[in-house]
């Protein structure tokens, strides 16, 4: 299966609570990043952890990221009706390739 | 910096017409891809480049899909003939040479539809 699964595939939420999305992927990476997608708009680049590093945070973003698992987590606190988008993870496998490669996403609804 | 440049937004053609995509990379950057989107298959990479040269075009579905890159600030993908299956929004996004992290700046993509 594709590397960079992201869990669940849909996730609705009051305004005001917490999001939780999770990323599985196979291979060695060197860093793993998080975009966000806006309905019929590009990607955007949101935040990009390292494979030695554990969690990080950007704003209302917390990235966490387990190698031994091959796992990672983005938890945005305070959700916002604006945080509705789909969100992708994207890893970047080791061996020099200057290829990401992308997850289908979590949709994620935040309602007022 | 107005960011990566996609034309046309939207693009309706009928089946067995040539279609060209372009794309203005952001200035600087030296790598460039090439993305499709689609409900059923999410998000996969067609083709990229580096220095303008085509480094993996393993995406890319069939012949009829081909791509180029001229010079560092403009590259075009094109379909000939296009099929009603191509429909999909295309994206292109470019980022700067490794330096610790390969971060991709996305155009806002072009929606093809094939009728």
């Amino acid at each position: 299966s594709q590397q960079g699964e992201e869990d669940p595939q849909a996730l609705s939420i009051q305004e005001g609570e917490n999001a939780t999305m999770n990323c599985s992927y196979k291979t060695s990476i060197n860093n793993l990043q998080w975009y966000r997608q806006n309905s019929g708009r590009g990607l955007v680049h949101l935040i990009l952890i390292r494979s030695n590093e554990r969690e990080k945070h950007s704003g209302r973003l917390r990235v966490t990221l387990d190698t031994s698992k091959k796992s990672s987590s983005l938890l945005i606190t305070a959700s916002r009706a604006a945080d509705t988008a789909s969100y992708f993870c994207a890893t970047d496998p080791t061996g020099g390739s200057e290829k990401l490669v992308f997850g289908k996403g979590t949709k994620l609804t935040v309602n007022p | 910096d107005a960011g990566v440049i996609q034309s046309p937004r939207h693009e309706v053609t009928e089946m067995g017409q040539e279609v060209t995509l372009r794309c203005k990379p952001i200035s600087g950057h030296n790598s460039l891809f090439w993305y499709r989107q689609t409900m059923m298959r999410g998000l996969e990479l067609l083709i990229y480049f580096n220095n303008n040269v085509p480094i993996d075009d393993s995406g890319m579905p069939e012949d009829r899909f081909s791509a180029k890159m001229p010079n560092a600030s403009f590259s075009t993908l094109k379909i000939q003939p296009s099929e009603p299956r191509d429909s999909a929004v295309y994206f292109c996004a470019s980022s700067a040479v490794r330096t610790g992290g390969l971060r991709q700046y996305f155009g806002p993509g072009t929606r093809l539809t094939v009728t």
